[in-house]
């Protein structure tokens, strides 16, 4: 089946430590992009990218990092630069920058500072 | 500034009662208005999408209007069920750049049996 899959599901953090979250999909799509989602509030983009090797700067980039060195991949880091990172993580893409066609969503990650 | 506003916060409804959901933008220019579900603790789910000259399009029980003149989009469930008890969110993209898609806070519905 066809999808985005997101790992891990649940990651912890110390302070200090930059992590790495996994956004993989088998979708073909051109477009892919990572959001921070907090309780009660909207989805916020961080970064997204239209096409390899490529990327652009959201709403809230600051202490995220990003690549995309193939269609398939864009993994997030939250560097230790991220002085509230605990939020669920989502990664989404679409089929090109065209925004009609939507997006499809993985199922999250959620991030935790211990 | 580009804002998308839903309504209410929450909803408490009971099983097989209907209900609507609000949506009222200031994105411009107007591409395309999207409904999502978000199930609790998952990535949401697309359940509509809309242009400009579409007002109204239907996906099963749930039916999206949208009036681009007043810039408000509405969600109407019908005959709920407990398996909709998520968040519904609504997201408005502009007709340049798709990384600038603006979403809405959401709306909480619980379905009590």
């Amino acid at each position: 089946d066809g999808g985005i899959t997101q790992s891990p599901k649940y990651l912890f953090r110390k302070e200090g430590q930059n992590v790495t979250l996994s956004c993989e999909q088998n979708l073909n799509h051109d477009a892919m992009y990572w959001y921070r989602q907090d309780p009660g509030q909207g989805l916020r983009l961080i970064y997204y990218s239209q096409i390899v090797n490529d990327f652009q700067k959201g709403d809230i980039a600051e202490g995220y990092s990003v690549s995309r060195e193939k269609k398939e991949s864009f993994p997030l880091t939250v560097t230790s630069a991220q002085k509230n990172p605990t939020a669920f993580y989502l990664c989404a893409s679409s089929i090109n920058k065209d925004s009609y066609y939507g997006y499809t969503f993985g199922s999250g990650t959620r991030l935790t500072v211990v | 500034k580009n804002q998308v506003e839903q309504s209410p916060q929450s909803l408490i409804i009971l099983e097989g009662k209907n209900c609507t959901l609000q949506c009222n933008y200031t994105v411009s220019p107007f591409s395309n208005l999207r409904w999502y579900k978000q199930d609790t603790g998952r990535g949401p789910v697309s359940l509509t999408i809309m242009t400009f000259s579409e007002n109204t399009k239907s996906n099963g029980r749930y039916t999206a209007t949208l009036d681009a003149d007043t810039k408000q989009s509405s969600l109407h469930i019908t005959a709920s069920q407990l398996s909709d008890s998520a968040s519904y969110i609504c997201v408005v993209s502009p007709n340049t750049n798709a990384g600038k898609s603006t979403f809405g806070d959401g709306t909480t519905l619980t379905v009590k049996p």
